[in-house]
């Protein structure tokens, strides 16, 4: 596609459930950032994929966050046994040297 | 560790006024400073700066770099409604590879 996809755009889900968020880049970008922002809080890092290098997970905020990128391009983030504090935007980016990234649409995850 | 730090946190104006959001940064290797506006979910690219005293613009926005004193300045006249936004600065590390986003200017223009 021409941008960033993300899905679902939106998801309700209950405490303790795990969730799955995915992710599409722009063909071609080499590398894939996750971030996740809460009510009128700044974007916060979570993990970045460049290339075949191993990811930098210093962002991720607990072990209920992992996510990974197949063949180097769609990502998954999931977050196991969610908690009321995970209920935010989710935002995937991506980008190549020099472009800088773009963004996708984001998933809104609200957990009750 | 890289630091991006805005300038003033929110403004409120009026159309037609002019402003300047202010970025300065801190970061190891720097490869590139990137502007952003956020209106609703996703931010959406501005523009990329990557050399000093070299000023990008479109439209009514505008914005340079001085890699001396390690800031920048996002330039927007003839302020609209449309304007508002929160605007993200970011920058980019050679080394990591990875950007850093500071806490945004929310920008609102008032009619």
């Amino acid at each position: 596609g021409a941008g960033v996809s993300q899905s679902p755009s939106n998801k309700v889900t209950e405490k303790g459930k795990d969730v799955e968020l995915r992710c599409d880049p722009i063909s071609g970008h080499t590398a894939l950032y996750w971030y996740r922002q809460s009510l009128g809080q700044g974007l916060e890092f979570l993990i970045y994929f460049q290339g075949n290098s191993a990811p930098d997970k210093s962002g991720l905020p607990s072990d209920r966050f992992s996510a990974e990128r197949t063949g180097g391009s769609v990502s998954t983030l999931t977050i196991q046994r969610t908690q009321q504090e995970d209920s935010a935007v989710y935002l995937c980016a991506s980008s190549s040297p020099w472009v800088g990234q773009f963004f996708g649409p984001g998933t809104r995850l609200t957990v009750l | 560790e890289d630091k991006v730090v805005q300038s003033p946190l929110s403004l409120v104006v009026h159309e037609g006024d002019t402003v300047t959001l202010n970025c300065s940064y801190e970061v190891t290797n720097f490869r590139s400073l990137l502007w952003y506006k956020q209106e609703k979910k996703a931010p959406t690219f501005l523009f990329m700066l990557t050399s000093s005293g070299i000023e990008k613009k479109s439209g009514r926005l505008s914005s340079i770099l001085d890699k001396k004193e390690l800031f920048s300045i996002l330039n927007i006249t003839a302020t609209q409604t449309g304007d508002s936004a929160v605007y993200l600065c970011a920058v980019e590390d050679t080394n990591a590879g990875k950007s850093t986003f500071g806490d945004g200017t929310t920008l609102t223009v008032k009619p």
